[in-house]
Order: structure tokens, then sequence, then C-alpha cells
């Protein structure tokens, strides 16, 4: 079946605009998380969806950025008024988790390609 | 502060060779842990992963180890091939209170390049 794919794969924005990233999970899959990888750094959790709640949302770096979830599917991470700072990869990564309470079904998370992010 | 430690940037290994990743990690409530592999411009790609219950897992050419004592885990790959040059990620998740279900903690990645 697909994995997760994400939209676009570059995106290049001056500073002070807004963007948009699309993460699409594999589906069926409960859980969805965003993560930042800069450069020469290891993968930076941002936040954390199960189903369209979000009950983590810890990683964010600041209030410029959100997130949203619908349908139990599709995800949208949103920075506003970007700065220089934010050049990154955003990566998005999805599993089948079950709730806390419950045995884990598996902790294994499919990444998408990530979206290059290079604000100027 | 960085939970999850590679302290290896790089590794070169001949082909044919065992290549050997380490990772250490700080918080006695990880239990679950996994490998990664990273291609430029691409996503990582799950490898190889190991429960605290156990002390080795083997797929093919990969075996994890783990010693919950010393908080350390491997990962061997053998026999190392060209194909295997990429970044290595180490990558933990707990149940402790503080932790999100299933959300991974990452090492900084270790460059493996496995030579002709």
């Amino acid at each position: 079946g697909a994995g997760v794919s994400q939209s676009p794969s570059n995106k290049v924005t001056e500073k002070g605009k807004d963007v948009e990233l699309r993460c699409d999970p594999i589906s069926g899959h409960t859980a969805l998380y965003w993560y930042r990888q800069s450069l020469g750094q290891g993968l930076e959790f941002l936040i954390y969806f199960q189903g369209n709640s979000a009950p983590d949302k810890s990683g964010l770096p600041s209030d410029r950025f959100s997130a949203e979830r619908t349908g139990g599917s599709v995800s949208t991470l949103t920075i506003q008024r970007t700065q220089q700072e934010d050049s990154a990869v955003y990566l998005c990564a999805s599993s089948s988790i079950a709730v806390r309470d419950s045995p884990r079904i598996t902790d294994t998370q499919y990444f998408g390609p990530g979206t290059r992010l290079t604000v100027l | 502060d960085q939970q999850v430690k590679q302290n290896s940037p790089s590794l070169s290994v001949q082909e044919g060779r065992i290549s050997i990743l380490n990772c250490d990690y700080t918080n006695s409530m990880f239990d679950y842990f996994l490998w990664y592999k990273k291609y430029p411009a691409e996503g990582p790609t799950f490898l190889i992963s190991i429960s605290s219950i156990k002390d080795k897992n083997e797929d093919g050419r990969f075996t994890v180890f783990l010693n919950k004592s010393a908080k350390h885990l491997s990962l061997h790959i053998v026999p190392s091939q060209p194909g295997d040059s990429a970044v290595y990620f180490c990558a933990a998740s707990g149940l402790d209170r503080g932790s999100t279900l299933g959300r991974l903690y990452f090492g900084r990645g270790t460059q493996l390049t496995v030579w002709p």
C-alpha cells in the first residue's frame, strides 16, 4: 500500500511569510507525528496527534507553529511569520498505535520523505 | 537534553566486514528501541527494533543488541555492503508519565560508509 506522503517536497519562502506543510499518513494509522531535522541535528519532535486531537504539542518551538488534523487522516503544519531559523527538513510519521491504557500494537513509526523548508 | 546519544558521527567499514553502530540512552523508562536508516533527500526508513524484554533481535544481516543495565544498544551489520552506506539513527520510546505514547527520541545519527 501507499506510504506516508508529504507536500511540497521543497519550499523556499521569504522571511515573514506563512507556510503550510501537508502530510498524508498511511491509511488506517491513528497516530501521526511531526518532527524536524535541522542541519547537523537529530530529529526533533514537534507534535503528536491521536485521531484528530493533539495530546502533546510540547515540541512546537513557538506560537508561530500550529498544526491540525482532520478526519483522522491528513495533517497540516502551519508556520506563521517564518524566520531563518525555521529552515529545516520537516518530517511526518504515522503509526498504528493503541490508546495509552491498552497494550501497544506497535511503536514503529513510518516516515514520509519530508519537506525541505528554506527561509531566505 | 539529549536522552539518546550516538557519540560517533561517522563510521567507515570495508565491504564484507562487520559494522557496529552504538547508541546510549539516559532515560530508564525507555522500553522500546528502534534503528532507522536514512538516505539523502529521503525520510528515515525503519530497519529493526527491540523491546526491553529482549536482549537481542535479528533480521537477516542486521542484529540489534540491548544492554539495559548499561543503557546501551548496538546495531551490527554483517556482512556490510556498499548499499548500506547511509545515516543510521537510533530511537527510543517509553511509557513514563512524561512521555507521549509512542513519541520517539532520536540520536543525532551516525554516517556509515561502506567502501569496496
